[in-house]
């Protein structure tokens, strides 16, 4: 696997409903974070969590971190139509400064 | 909200020549970036820029490319005798520290080259 490597591909559900996507990776890690693109923009970050924490919440949005594991999730709780995008995670390998992306979740909110 | 900004949004070329791609970091940011995305595609790293140098680098980077800071808000990318296979979007990014600190992007540009 690569590092960073989102899980499912591609997703579709209704709105109102819950969004599960996961990353996994393959380095230690200083921190992990996800992002949103929509289609042709560029990146918005969402969310930043340390590699000594384990879950971080911003709104409706709950990341978890398993370094044990090398994973993580991203839920987003009641999607919305405007939910509809590409997410990323994204990894800074320890003793590095460089970002390396994943391959992204496409996520299609059905209104 | 302080924003990356790249121009131009749109550069057309043929194989072989010269681009030059430019972006305006936020200005209190100390950490450079240039990313990019084949349709449909991963973001890809290219380069990261930090205190007038290049911190690290991807394989992609190779000497057909380089980076600059010209001067105190701008930051390019050139490539010098593109390729088919440059054609993507190029996407810089900028943040306040090296890690554990968010990157913001620019909208990108989207390079085709003929």
């Amino acid at each position: 696997s690569q590092q960073g490597e989102e899980d499912p591909q591609a997703l579709s559900i209704q709105e109102g409903e819950n969004a599960t996507m996961n990353c996994s990776y393959k380095t230690s890690i200083n921190n992990l974070q996800w992002y949103r693109q929509n289609s042709g923009r560029g990146l918005v970050h969402l969310i930043l969590i340390r590699s000594n924490e384990r879950e971080k919440h911003s709104g409706r949005l709950r990341v978890t971190l398993d370094t044990s594991k090398k994973s993580s999730s991203l839920l987003i709780t009641a999607s919305r139509a405007a939910d509809t995008a590409s997410y990323f995670c994204a990894t800074c390998p320890s003793g590095t400064y460089k970002y390396i992306f994943g391959t992204g979740t496409r996520l299609k909110v059905l209104a | 909200e302080p924003e990356v900004t790249q121009t131009p949004s749109h550069q057309v070329t043929q194989m072989g020549q010269e681009v030059i791609l430019r972006c305006v970091p936020i200005s209190n940011h100390l950490y450079f970036y240039w990313y990019r995305q084949i349709l449909g595609q991963k973001v890809e790293f290219l380069v990261s820029f930090y205190n007038n140098e290049i911190s690290e680098k991807s394989e992609i980077f190779d000497d057909q490319f380089s980076v600059e800071r010209p001067d105190g808000s701008n930051f390019t990318l050139k490539i010098r005798s593109t390729k088919l296979e440059d054609s993507a979007m190029y996407f810089c990014a900028s943040s306040l520290q090296g890690y554990n600190s968010p990157l913001h992007f620019g909208n990108g540009t989207r390079l085709t080259v003929t």
